[in-house]
């Protein structure tokens, strides 16, 4: 069991340039999430997926899109690059639903370092 | 809008004491949890607090939640220096939007 993935690890781009970050999970979870850390303001959420066919936005969506492609695969793309995208992100996953101690519990991924200069 | 905040933001102690970390959020939740996030790596789980009145332990960590309060804690006994690390807690609005506080980064001196 991997749990949740990610690529790249880090990344540096040119402001303008576009990329797309990837996240897959196996633990067959149904809902995924994405979050942006920047020093001394914790986690922001930018997107996040609760199902399958379905996406939302977060506090902080400007500047981003995603792609929920199936089950296990959820992305975040950044169409034109800016400096104040900057940060380190990271990919969720939660399971659904019950009575289990870990009901809704987030399990995240090891994060993109993500540098826009 | 759901806020959540920690205090203290830093805290640096001493081997063997013992201290709380605060967690307060605006609207009404049920749930809270605690997360701890070592230098440069990712996040991982310490506790689901679930219920009003909920206390879960492990090792020199205590973690309850008071949901009329809109409050929860943290508290570590006897710090040792392997409990450094920054701890975040999070609630949610809704059933998918967790909203994390801004982090207390604690560091145990020996």
């Amino acid at each position: 069991n991997a749990g949740v993935t990610q690529t790249p690890k880090f990344q540096v781009l040119k402001t303008g340039q576009s990329m797309t970050l990837q996240c897959a999970q196996d633990m067959n979870h149904n809902s995924m999430y994405w979050y942006r850390q920047d020093p001394g303001m914790g986690l922001r959420l930018i997107y996040y997926s609760a199902s399958e066919g379905t996406t939302d936005k977060g506090e902080v969506p400007n500047g981003y899109n995603v792609s929920r492609l199936n089950k296990r695969e959820f992305s975040l793309r950044l169409e034109s690059a800016a400096p104040s995208q900057t940060s380190v992100y990271f990919c969720a996953s939660r399971s659904g639903g019950g009575a289990s101690p870990s009901y809704n519990e987030q399990f995240f991924g090891p994060g993109t370092r993500l540098t826009v200069l | 809008e759901l806020k959540v905040e920690q205090n203290p933001l830093f805290l640096s102690m001493q081997e063997g004491k013992n201290y709380t970390i605060y967690c307060n959020y605006s609207t009404t939740s049920d749930r809270l949890y605690w997360y701890r996030q070592d230098p440069g790596k990712s996040l991982e789980s310490l506790f689901v607090l679930l219920s009003n009145g909920a206390v879960k332990q492990e090792g020199r960590l205590m973690a309850s939640l008071d949901t009329k309060a809109r409050l929860s804690t943290l508290h570590i006994t006897a710090a040792v220096h392997d409990l450094s690390a920054t701890y975040f807690c999070a609630s949610t609005s809704g059933t998918y939007k967790y909203i994390f506080g801004t982090g207390t980064r604690l560091k145990v001196l020996a």
